[in-house]
């Protein structure tokens, strides 16, 4: 089993619509948590970090349950802009480990 | 302005030979990574360091060497490049390793013929 895995998509979306992405990690001592977006041949970039209460940034919402396993992003009222690559990470043992990412494509 | 820079942007070389690349991050931070992103697009870290400790992914041939000349620094040397070390190599640094925001370099895009 990989250490963090993703669905990799691609998930084809019609604009406006909600889409969720779910991460899976295998190790249970992991402490923290992130989403990052990467856009086409572009470098990744922090979308947010993932607190255990759950957090929100505008349009976007992203969960942690720590029983399961597994983090969540929510993107509400998807913009074409949304169009991206969605990493997943873990940190474990004070490494990061990188999902393979999650392909969302928006179309209008 | 920019955060963390990398150079070339583009490189093209033959099998066999020796190359290096240069990042450079002006954000104080004391972590500085490389990646490597292949075809498929999985981004996979080669590299960590700060100026105690170097972290090296088991997984990476012993042709590749990080080398820091200063805090500021990281650069990335090749040596006899292989086909299969085609990919875009990607520099990043933060303040500390597991908790703190990676900042990304723009990459690296090696092509070796």
């Amino acid at each position: 089993r990989k250490e963090v895995e993703q669905d990799p998509g691609p998930f084809n979306v019609p604009e406006g619509a909600t889409v969720a992405f779910n991460c899976t990690y295998s190790n249970s001592a992991s402490q923290s948590f992130f989403w990052y977006r990467q856009d086409c041949r572009k470098e990744p970039k922090l979308l947010m970090s993932v607190y255990s209460s759950g957090n929100e940034d505008g349009r976007f919402t992203a969960q942690l349950n720590r029983a399961s396993q597994y983090i969540s992003l929510l993107i509400r009222d998807s913009k074409l802009s949304d169009s991206a690559t969605y990493l997943c990470v873990v940190s474990t043992n004070y490494q990061l480990i990188w999902g393979a990412g999650t392909k969302l494509i928006i179309k209008p | 302005d920019t955060a963390v820079s990398q150079t070339p942007k583009y490189l093209v070389t033959q099998m066999g030979n020796d190359k290096s690349i240069k990042c450079e991050q002006n954000l104080g931070h004391d972590t500085m990574y490389w990646y490597k992103q292949d075809s498929k697009k999985f981004l996979k870290i080669m590299f960590s360091y700060n100026n105690k400790e170097l972290i090296i992914n088991e997984t990476v041939p012993n042709r590749f060497s990080p080398k820091s000349p200063d805090k500021a620094h990281l650069n990335l040397h090749i040596n006899s490049l292989e086909l299969g070390d085609s990919a875009v190599y990607f520099c990043a640094s933060s303040q500390n390793p597991a908790t703190d925001t990676q900042y990304f370099g723009p990459g690296t895009r090696l092509t070796v013929l």
